[in-house]
């Protein structure tokens, strides 16, 4: 079955750029009805959505971050990658990987990866 | 942007309770964009409803989703003890994807 894997740095510092990968394992980023997400929650608290990226490589980000995010695919690896740059603590949190799916007009996110904490701090 | 406001932040029943969970939109949207999400302390959340009634694969049917317009509705019929959790309610039919704040299912 389809399997998310998120990786990357667990530590970075204020002003600088927070790089994660997640790789899809099981099945292919080239599939049609999957926009390859990303999400994050701040420790204790509730769930934020980053944005997406579609398999054509067009993307869809959330306007509170939409300035400082870019989601890439790299089709050749079966991965796609969250790059947020000029960080502050504000965006230490847990950083989850998620396929979203459509069917039927229905858009929802069946299949997480297990998620990976990053702090930002000196 | 639709804001979602989930209600009560924390609910505390019994085991074989029932429990009602609300999800209140700032703006009325179709049915079909609301789904419902259980995350338990240390893991991922995971998908229990889409399209606001349909369970997704592998759920049990003691969890039941409904409503309309603004208002939905996530039921859990007889909370067992792997169902203490808290409960998220999300819509996508237009941009941003949204969360609600979420309701904590506690035991009493």
């Amino acid at each position: 079955q389809v399997q998310l894997q998120e990786s990357g740095p667990g530590l970075v510092k204020p002003s600088e750029t927070l790089s994660l990968i997640c790789t899809v394992s099981g099945g292919s980023v080239n599939s049609g009805s999957s926009y390859w997400s990303w999400i994050r929650q701040p420790p204790g608290k509730g769930l934020e959505w980053i944005g997406y990226i579609y398999y054509s490589g067009s993307t869809n980000y959330n306007p509170s971050l939409k300035s400082r995010v870019t989601i890439s695919l790299d089709t050749s690896k079966n991965q796609f990658s969250l790059k947020l740059n000029s960080v502050t603590a504000a965006d230490t949190a847990v950083h989850y990987c998620a396929r979203l799916t459509t069917m039927a007009g229905s858009w929802y996110l069946d299949l997480w990866g297990r998620g990976t904490l990053v702090t930002v701090s000196s | 942007e639709i804001v979602l406001t989930q209600s009560p932040g924390t609910l505390s029943l019994s085991r074989g309770e029932r429990a009602t969970l609300s999800c209140r939109a700032s703006q009325s949207f179709s049915s079909t964009y609301l789904a419902w999400y259980q995350q338990k302390p240390g893991q991922a959340p995971r998908l229990l409803i889409y399209g606001a009634s349909s369970r997704a694969t592998g759920i049990p049917d003691r969890f039941s989703g409904s409503g309309s317009g603004t208002d939905f509705t996530l039921t859990i019929s007889r909370l067992e003890p792997e169902d203490f959790a808290v409960y998220y309610c999300q819509h996508y039919g237009s941009s941003p994807l949204t969360f609600g704040g979420g309701t904590k299912v506690e035991i009493k």
